[in-house]
């Protein structure tokens, strides 16, 4: 496909369990990006890839949230021993101008992570 | 640190009529981009607009523009002969112009767009 895909749409766990996100972003698209949305909010940034490294992890919450990026392409975001404060929409984006100004990012559809 | 501040949580606006989403911003920042995006009801988001703060021409882009007040931090979306389909939620982001590993976007609580036919 031509945008940005996530997978699995929606996740349902139980606390204190392991949880792997996973996105697929635009082909060519060297930057990344993971961000999350609590219900009725706005979105949180969480951490930024050029390639595979992270110039920016500012927002990760905590150490129980991590990422990776192979290459320029798929990135796993895991978050072990998950908590119910970790129920979110967990939204990637991906871009190509990275550094320019008017750096549009495109954004995938998002995974529900419901933590019981 | 970047605030953006967006005080109307929910607006209900008739078909066709022209609607306002107001956009304020705190940065100390000299340098900064401006975004809007949209989030229909599927979720995802959509990038509408975007304002360089050493932008002198307002931008628009078709029935969206954006009414920049920089001495006042505002950065207000216009959208001109409101459709049904523009109902949805609305976010303002922003991200400083700091260096090249400064790439985040710091997003409001957004405003929900109600068009009534």
């Amino acid at each position: 496909g031509a945008g940005v895909s996530q997978s699995p749409s929606n996740k349902v766990t139980e606390k204190g369990k392991d949880v792997e996100l996973r996105c697929d972003p635009i082909s060519g698209h060297t930057a990344l990006y993971w961000y999350r949305q609590r219900l009725g909010q706005g979105l949180e940034f969480l951490i930024y890839f050029q390639g595979n490294s992270a110039p920016d992890k500012s927002g990760l919450p905590s150490d129980r949230f991590s990422a990776e990026r192979t290459g320029e392409s798929v990135s796993t975001l895991t978050i072990q021993r998950t908590q119910q404060e970790d129920s979110a929409v967990y939204l990637c984006a991906s871009s190509n101008l990275a550094g320019e100004f008017d750096n549009e990012q495109f954004f995938g559809p998002g995974t529900r992570l419901t933590v019981l | 640190a970047q605030k953006i501040t967006q005080t109307q949580p929910g607006m209900f606006v008739q078909e066709k009529e022209a609607v306002t989403l107001d956009c304020t911003y705190d940065t100390s920042d000299q340098s900064y981009g401006l975004f809007w995006y949209k989030q229909p009801s599927s979720g995802e988001m959509i990038f509408l607009i975007y304002q360089g703060s050493y932008d002198e021409q307002n931008a628009t882009e078709g029935r969206y523009s954006l009414n920049f007040q920089k001495a006042r931090k505002s950065a207000n979306l216009v959208i001109s002969a409101s459709q049904l389909g523009d109902s949805a939620m609305y976010f303002c982001a922003m991200r400083a112009h700091l260096n090249f590993g400064n790439e985040k976007l710091t997003f409001g609580t957004g405003t929900r767009l109600t068009i009534i036919p």
